[in-house]
């Protein structure tokens, strides 16, 4: 059982659009979410972290996080082409002892000029 | 350069042949962490550690793989007998002690690793 899932997409949002990224995790102790833009062939690039639940902004992104229905999401306003990449999210799991982070397969979003 | 330093890039290796990819945290970071990444698939988790001790190995097959973070000198995973099936893309990402449970992972370029 994944313990941490997303669509793969891909998601094809228009310039300028609000694109809209999901996740849910199965461990209800995990504490801490990540998101991670990935680039074809690059490494993972950390967009965003959130610990606490409701929304977190960071320019034109905002994470928001709901432990109760264990569900992450990244929005990503006025979207560019320059945003068409993978985007992992990642948990760290409630066990102690590890910082280990469980990923999501990502989902891949395009954005058509 | 002040971030996550892996190398090499590219390795290539036959079947049955050693690899060995290692992997310098950010200055001041003294928690490492690998990951592996198939084509089209997520990272999975591998092995967490510090200097000098192996945390958490979980993710790590049984056989032919090993890690460790020598006191001095980089981080180095170690795959013995390679097999196709390790054919990969190898991550290592570290961060720093100070509240570890809370701090993000910083991830380097990457290791391809191709068997032949």
């Amino acid at each position: 059982q994944k313990e941490v899932e997303q669509n793969s997409g891909p998601l094809s949002v228009p310039e300028g659009a609000i694109a809209s990224l999901n996740c849910t995790y199965s461990d209800r102790g995990s504490q801490s979410f990540f998101w991670y833009r990935q680039y074809s062939g690059k490494s993972p690039e950390l967009i965003m972290s959130i610990y606490s639940n409701g929304d977190k902004e960071d320019g034109r992104f905002t994470a928001q996080l709901n432990k109760a229905s264990q569900y992450v999401s990244l929005l990503i306003r006025d979207s560019q082409p320059s945003d068409s990449a993978t985007y992992l999210c990642a948990s760290r799991p409630g066990v102690s002892g590890t910082y280990k982070y469980i990923f999501g397969t990502g989902t891949r979003l395009k954005v058509l000029a | 350069n002040a971030g996550v330093m892996q190398n090499p890039r590219h390795l290539v290796r036959r079947r049955g042949q050693e690899a060995r990819l290692r992997c310098s945290p950010m200055k001041g970071h003294s928690h490492v962490y690998w990951y592996r990444q198939l084509p089209e698939e997520g990272l999975k988790f591998m092995v967490y550690l510090q200097k000098e001790n192996i945390i958490d190995e979980s993710g790590m097959p049984k056989e032919r793989f090993s890690a460790e973070f020598p006191k001095e000198g980089p981080s180095i995973l170690r795959i013995q007998q390679v097999v196709r099936g390790d054919s990969a893309a190898y991550f290592c990402a570290s961060s720093p002690p100070a509240g570890a449970a809370n701090q993000p992972q910083h991830f380097g370029d990457g290791t391809r690793l191709s068997i032949l």
